[in-house]
């Protein structure tokens, strides 16, 4: 399985500002994913990252709201931009488990627990 | 769009009694996977599925896919204290990973 690091761990940011989160991976990865979790819900997709290729936006999901990078195979980043309160939630990375079919088991980073104020 | 619904969403037990979450999709699945998350953690892979009807055992833990590939279940055979935390299953299909929205696992010692 794959070590995954995210930073921050947590923030708090005022409305308005953006604030850009980082996930590493500790090994290659074909397919990243990010994920929004809001305290005590489940786990909704935002996008799926594919180095050398744009994001893939699930509905109800923007580029301009959450620009992604996917720079090599072992990093990526999620902005979350103009931020409001409804946005305080929490953010994890994800990797595949190696496949690229993307139906792999997904490995989770520790998440990025964000506030808006 | 396609949904998978989980149930119950709480469930409070005593130590060593069992514990079962359902988990029931839309549409069918190419598989289906089970993550636990304890409190302040991140979320677990614990197993996937695969083949229809299929039964895979992890100790105490037996997850079980549906004839349809459309259900499935995770047993907990007499829970302990370390089994709490929300069990989520998340079924693939369409090229995404679907959660459904956990089961919460609470055991009274």
């Amino acid at each position: 399985s794959a070590v995954i690091s995210q930073k921050p761990s947590r923030d708090i940011c005022q409305r308005g500002t953006s604030l850009t989160i980082q996930c590493q991976v500790d090994s290659q990865v074909t397919m990243m994913f990010w994920y929004r979790q809001q305290p005590g819900q489940s786990l909704t997709l935002i996008a799926t990252a594919n180095q050398g290729s744009e994001a893939t936006y699930e509905s109800g999901f923007v580029i301009d709201k959450f620009p992604i990078s996917r720079p090599n195979l072992t990093f990526s980043t999620l902005t979350v931009s103009n931020m409001s309160p409804e946005d305080s939630s929490i953010y994890l990375c994800s990797v595949g488990g190696g496949g690229t079919s993307g139906d792999d088991e997904q490995f989770f980073g520790p998440g990025t627990r964000l506030t808006v104020l | 769009g396609q949904q998978v619904m989980q149930i119950p969403q709480y469930q409070h037990v005593q130590e060593g009694e069992d514990f079962t979450t359902y988990c029931n999709s839309s549409t069918t699945l190419s598989n289906i996977q089970w993550y636990k998350q304890r409190p302040g953690g991140h979320p677990v892979f614990l197993i996937q599925l695969v083949k229809s009807g299929e039964v895979k055992k992890q100790k105490r833990l037996t997850f079980q896919f549906g004839e349809a590939k459309k259900n499935s279940s995770l047993h907990i055979t007499a829970t302990q204290t370390t089994d709490v935390g929300t069990y989520f299953c998340a079924g693939y299909n369409t090229g995404k990973l679907i959660f459904g929205q956990g089961t919460t696992l609470q055991v009274k010692p």
